[in-house]
């Protein structure tokens, strides 16, 4: 059982609807991830959080609106996407950002977006 | 521009042989590489990993080996399963931070019967 869960695993949307994705770790991590996964395409990131505080943010269109309440739930809000944006969405987790490489991954909510 | 990337798209190997997946990077500050296992229908699963002061590293069935000279890194898969059956990933990822890595295109490993 991975220490990362997303839900849902999948989802479909209209361009005119607004969805959530959720992922939620349980390892005490301190930072946590957004990877967008498209098809041939190497992982792109999105957005990072450290201790609750948006750290980076990769020149991603506002369509998309990361939230992190606290250091072990991390939302992913999603409106107006265009079909460009179906792909899986990674969530991932460190236990920090500097000097430990390791992350850890959820399994993935893959949206398609009609 | 700086890039990870993948010699092979697809590798396709006799089960019980050895698998031997490569990788090529262009960014000399890299100081720390990674290899990532994507099972279908699963997020990608850390492997091993190498710092750049290492040449090899070995962990269970897998070998990771590290040429800087030609900014080359590859992994090795002993004795290759049908469990090892996934995309492979490389990654680097400058000055060790985990929110700098850079993930490559992938290597999808197929195994024979």
């Amino acid at each position: 059982e991975t220490g990362v869960t997303q839900t849902p695993r999948h989802l479909v949307m209209g361009m005119t609807n607004k969805k959530s994705l959720k992922c939620e770790q349980h390892l005490g991590h301190n930072a946590m991830y957004w990877y967008k996964q498209s098809a041939k395409k190497p992982l792109e990131l999105m957005f990072v959080y450290s201790l609750e505080e948006r750290v980076e943010n990769n020149s991603v269109p506002s369509r998309f609106s990361p939230e992190c309440p606290n250091s072990s739930h991390l939302f992913l809000h999603l409106h107006t996407l265009q079909p460009e944006d179906s792909a899986l969405y990674l969530c991932a987790s460190s236990l920090g950002m500097s000097n430990t490489g390791e992350l850890f991954f959820g399994e993935g909510s893959r949206l398609t977006v009609l | 521009g700086e890039s990870v990337g993948l010699h092979l798209p697809t590798l396709s190997v006799q089960e019980g042989d050895n698998s031997i997946i490569n990788c090529a990077y262009s960014n000399s500050a890299s100081d720390y590489f990674i290899w990532y296992k994507q099972e279908s229908g699963k997020g990608p699963q850390f492997i091993i990993d190498i710092r750049s002061n290492m040449d090899k590293r070995q962990g269970q069935r897998v070998t990771v080996l590290l040429n800087k000279t030609v900014k080359h890194l590859s992994l090795q898969i002993a004795a290759t399963q049908p469990g090892d059956s996934a995309v492979y990933f490389c990654a680097e990822a400058p000055y060790s931070s985990a929110s700098k890595i850079i993930f490559g295109s992938g290597t999808r490993l197929s195994i024979r019967p």
